[in-house]
């Protein structure tokens, strides 16, 4: 059980324009979700935290406008890149906690996403 | 949020047992202890998590001395797939609450 996925796993868009990220639970319902980025052999920066049905809490210097986070049910939050541009460039990677029965704060990440801006 | 510290790197050989060790002196009393395991272009995997005394599963134990200001990951006869990073993340034992990644450790298995 709790098992994330995310889609695409791999994109390359151009300059300027907007790509989304799927984040899925698949076997149980996450009633928080967590964006995260991380550069080349450095560790996972949180980007922000979306409980299903509110809007996301940012961590100091993401900007929420380009990074659109929405977390529209308790299976699914979507992470839209605006306007990217090449230092966007990085593996995005979400997770979920929420899972019913489960002690502590386990969360569950999915496989990433490795964006490349061109 | 209590932050951690972890040596960044360690070397071991297929077969020996690797101990990684944690530090966390601020951690509150509602913290848990959780350590994750990542591979390049991967997304973390959960190992293991605690709050006092040993946890022990089928990949890992988790040994925590009482005063909880350090714990240690023992990864048992480790072979080159264990060759991966490892993060130890203190947090309130919650689900929903957000963890803070710290460097974490390189951990190279050698044949």
């Amino acid at each position: 059980g709790a098992v994330v996925s995310q889609h695409p796993s791999r994109v390359i868009c151009k300059s300027g324009t907007s790509v989304k990220i799927e984040c899925r639970s698949l076997d149980f319902q996450a009633t928080t979700m967590f964006w995260y980025r991380q550069f080349p052999k450095k560790s996972l920066m949180l980007m922000a935290t979306s409980n299903e049905g509110s809007k996301a809490t940012y961590e100091q210097g993401v900007e929420k406008d380009k990074f659109l986070i929405n977390h529209a049910s308790l299976t699914l939050s979507t992470l839209t890149v605006t306007s990217a541009h090449p230092e966007d460039s990085s593996f995005y990677i979400c997770s979920a906690s929420g899972m019913s029965g489960r002690p502590g704060h386990e969360q569950y990440f999915g496989p990433g996403t490795r964006l490349t801006v061109t | 949020l209590a932050k951690t510290t972890q040596p960044i790197s360690m070397d071991s050989y297929e077969g020996q047992e690797v101990n990684i060790t944690c530090s966390h002196n601020n951690i509150a009393t509602n913290d848990y202890i959780t350590w994750y395991q990542q591979f390049p272009s991967q997304g973390p995997r959960f190992i293991i998590q605690g709050y006092k005394t040993k946890v022990t599963n089928e990949v890992a134990s988790l040994f925590i001395p009482a005063d909880r200001k350090s714990s240690t990951l023992s990864l048992p006869r480790v072979s080159l797939s264990d060759t991966a990073v490892y993060y130890c993340l203190v947090g309130e034992g919650a689900a929903g609450n957000k963890l803070t990644f710290g460097g974490g450790t390189r951990v190279l298995v050698k044949p």
